[in-house]
């Protein structure tokens, strides 16, 4: 099925380890995101790229990075996990960048760092 | 700069109570509304969208109006179900994609 996909869907790290949240999109999309979800704080901007070879920061991009070598992938790396990072992280696509079509979403990673 | 503010909820009803989700929003030039859902240990999902003033969107019976007048795109549902509960987000895309912060909705039969 077309879509995004996000792995893995749970992870539990300890404080300091580093790890890649994978996101792959098969739509052939320009603009990929990340967000992370918090309670009552909705959905907010890590990262996001308008093309290969483009990345930009969002709202909260501290202690991630980003790369995008293909169009189709765009994994989101933590460099050194601290307890604040504990979130459910989702990759997002779109056509375009202003996302007139409206955004698709990934299933999401729950992330514990302890 | 641009924004999105929707209700506070949680929000809780009875099967076939009549739903609506208030949002406003402030942007510069003529953004697209949206509305997504998010049912449990899901990712988000469109569940309707309206481009311009006056479209009306709608959905699983659901509906959204984008009133320019006055910046709004309430949701709305004539008759919940035990199956429309979720948490609810209103957004809007200009230069960028803004989400509100989510509206809890939980139906009890």
């Amino acid at each position: 099925n077309a879509g995004v996909t996000q792995t893995p869907k749970f992870q539990v790290l300890k404080t300091g380890q580093s790890m890649t949240l994978q996101c792959a999109q098969d739509m052939n999309h320009e603009y990929m995101s990340w967000y992370r979800q918090d309670p009552g704080m909705g959905l907010r901007l890590i990262h996001y790229s308008v093309g290969a070879g483009i990345t930009d920061q969002g709202e909260v991009p501290n202690g991630y990075n980003v790369s995008r070598s293909t169009t189709e992938d765009f994994p989101l790396r933590l460099l050194s996990a601290a307890p604040s990072q504990t979130s459910v992280y989702f990759c997002a696509s779109s056509y375009r960048e202003t996302g007139h079509y409206g955004y698709t979403f990934g299933s999401g990673t729950r992330l514990t760092v302890v | 700069g641009d924004s999105v503010t929707q209700m506070e909820g949680p929000v809780t009803l009875s099967e076939e109570a009549f739903l609506t989700i208030n949002c406003t929003y402030t942007a510069t030039g003529y953004p697209s509304l949206f509305w997504y859902v998010q049912y449990p240990g899901e990712g988000l999902q469109l569940l309707l969208k309206a481009t311009k003033a006056d479209d009306k969107g709608s959905n699983k019976g659901f509906e959204a109006t984008y009133r320019k007048e006055t910046t709004s795109f309430h949701l709305e549902k004539g008759s919940v179900q035990v199956s429309d509960s979720a948490v609810y987000f209103c957004a809007l895309t200009g230069n960028q994609f803004y989400f509100g912060t989510g509206t809890s909705l939980t139906v009890i039969p």
